[in-house]
């Protein structure tokens, strides 16, 4: 079956420039997950769809990052404006229901702010 | 809310050696531990994962252990090679929650 696939693989933007990210989970999965790694940190939790609903949204850091999932499939996160500390990986993972728990990582969409 | 650390942030051994990472966490509430290996540039892959109702798990060269009491949980690589070379982090979640929380990773260089 195909990964979970995400784009851009690397985008570059300036300060106050908006981005969208965009990430297509493993088909069938109702949970898709968003996470970022900065600095080379730990990888940080945003957030938690279920289908098209927000489950869990404690991670996102603060409301210039919207994250949307409409029809339960693909999702996107868009940074608007973005700022400086924004710079990261910015990694997708997708799940699918029932007795497995295992999350399916995408390649990761490398952001730079400059 | 639950807290991962892990130990060493970087390992180097000889190949053939073996390699040991470590991880605690905070959460007694956490059930399950995945471990993820990512090599560079590409996306991280579960190598193995162990539930709380498990002391201990092994797949050919890796094994993990789980101590519940002592909120520990660590990865062993033994007759470890090149390509084995990557950044490995561990997670905990709490199944029912779904997030993960990540260790800050290790970065694993075997030398030839």
């Amino acid at each position: 079956e195909a990964g979970v696939t995400q784009f851009p693989s690397h985008s570059v933007i300036e300060k106050g420039q908006t981005v969208t990210l965009r990430c297509d989970p493993i088909s069938g999965h109702d949970n898709l997950y968003w996470y970022r790694r900065v600095m080379g940190k730990e990888i940080k939790f945003l957030l938690h769809f279920v289908k098209e609903s927000k489950q869990d949204e404690s991670g996102m850091p603060n409301n210039r990052f919207l994250a949307e999932r409409t029809g339960g499939t693909y999702s996107t996160l868009k940074v608007q404006p973005a700022e400086l500390e924004d710079s990261g990986v910015y990694f997708c993972a997708s799940r699918g229901l029932g007795s497995t728990d295992t999350q399916y990582f995408g390649p990761g969409t490398r952001l730079t702010v400059l | 809310g639950e807290n991962v650390e892990q130990h060493p942030s970087t390992l180097s051994v000889q190949e053939g050696d073996s390699a040991v990472i470590k991880c605690t966490y905070s959460d007694s509430a956490s059930n399950y531990f995945p471990w993820y290996k990512q090599e560079l540039g590409k996306r991280p892959q579960l190598i193995i994962d162990i539930r709380s109702n498990v002391g201990e798990k092994k797949d050919q060269r890796i094994a993990v252990t789980l101590n519940k009491t002592a909120k520990h949980f660590s990865l062993h690589i033994t007759e470890t090679q090149p390509e084995d070379s990557a950044v490995y982090f561990c997670a905990a979640l709490y199944t029912n929650a779904g997030k993960s929380t990540f260790g800050d990773g290790t970065t694993l260089t075997v030398k030839p």
